[in-house]
């Protein structure tokens, strides 16, 4: 069975430009969760998809950022336009509905 | 709102040593989880131990085991007999019940000497 898998693994980009990140959940997994580390800080949740509904959008940290789940399968985080601060690794994580999420490898961001 | 505290930013272990990595956290609840996740230098996070907050039994996983104190909100991780695939970044983290978000502890970066 394949894991989380998350597309790019790394990103650099200019401040003011646009990053779209994506994310495959396991296959079946209703939720999937996004989340952001910045360096040396806490991994900090930004939103809760379940199936293509936004269960959760709490953590997200301004209008910058639009998350989609069109279709309830893959899910894309967009950057628009992307700050310095924005810098850092997004974990995606899905769960078949029980307490145990599984976690993507990461997409680091680094904006510039 | 929930807090997960891991206060040693870094620890280091021989080969072959045991090794205990600390966590406390802040919850009125009475039923949750917790977990230790492991994020090895190429980055995939692992999931290593599990405890569900009602269970007084420890959960252990092979050469892992937790010691889950309830009442004093502490949750550390053994690692017996450590190997170098052992180093890596350790995060604690507190989950209030199935498909909600985890809290994560800011992470402890251990090293393993051969």
């Amino acid at each position: 069975e394949a894991g989380v898998t998350q597309f790019p693994s790394h990103s650099v980009i200019e401040k003011g430009q646009t990053v779209t990140l994506r994310c495959d959940p396991i296959s079946g997994h209703d939720n999937l969760y996004w989340y952001r580390r910045v360096m040396g800080k806490e991994i900090k949740f930004l939103l809760h998809f379940v199936k293509e509904s936004k269960q959760d959008e709490s953590g997200m940290p301004n209008n910058r950022f639009l998350a989609e789940r069109t279709g309830g399968t893959y899910s894309t985080l967009k950057v628009q336009p992307a700050e310095l601060e924005d810098s850092g690794v997004y974990f995606c994580a899905s769960s078949g509905g029980t307490d145990t999420q599984y976690f993507g490898p990461g997409t680091r961001l680094t904006v510039l | 709102a929930q807090t997960v505290t891991q206060s040693q930013p870094e620890m280091s272990v021989q080969e072959a040593e045991t090794v205990t990595l600390s966590c406390t956290y802040d919850t009125s609840e009475s039923d949750y989880y917790l977990f230790w996740y492991k994020q090895p230098p190429s980055r995939q996070m692992i999931l290593v131990i599990r405890q569900e907050a009602y269970k007084q039994q420890n959960a252990t996983e092979n050469r892992f085991s937790v010691n889950f104190q309830k009442a004093a909100k502490s949750f550390s991780l053994k690692i017996s007999d450590s190997q170098l695939g052992d180093a890596a970044m350790y995060f604690c983290a507190y989950l209030p019940g199935a498909n909600s978000k985890l809290t994560f502890g800011k992470g402890i970066t251990l090293s393993v000497r051969p």
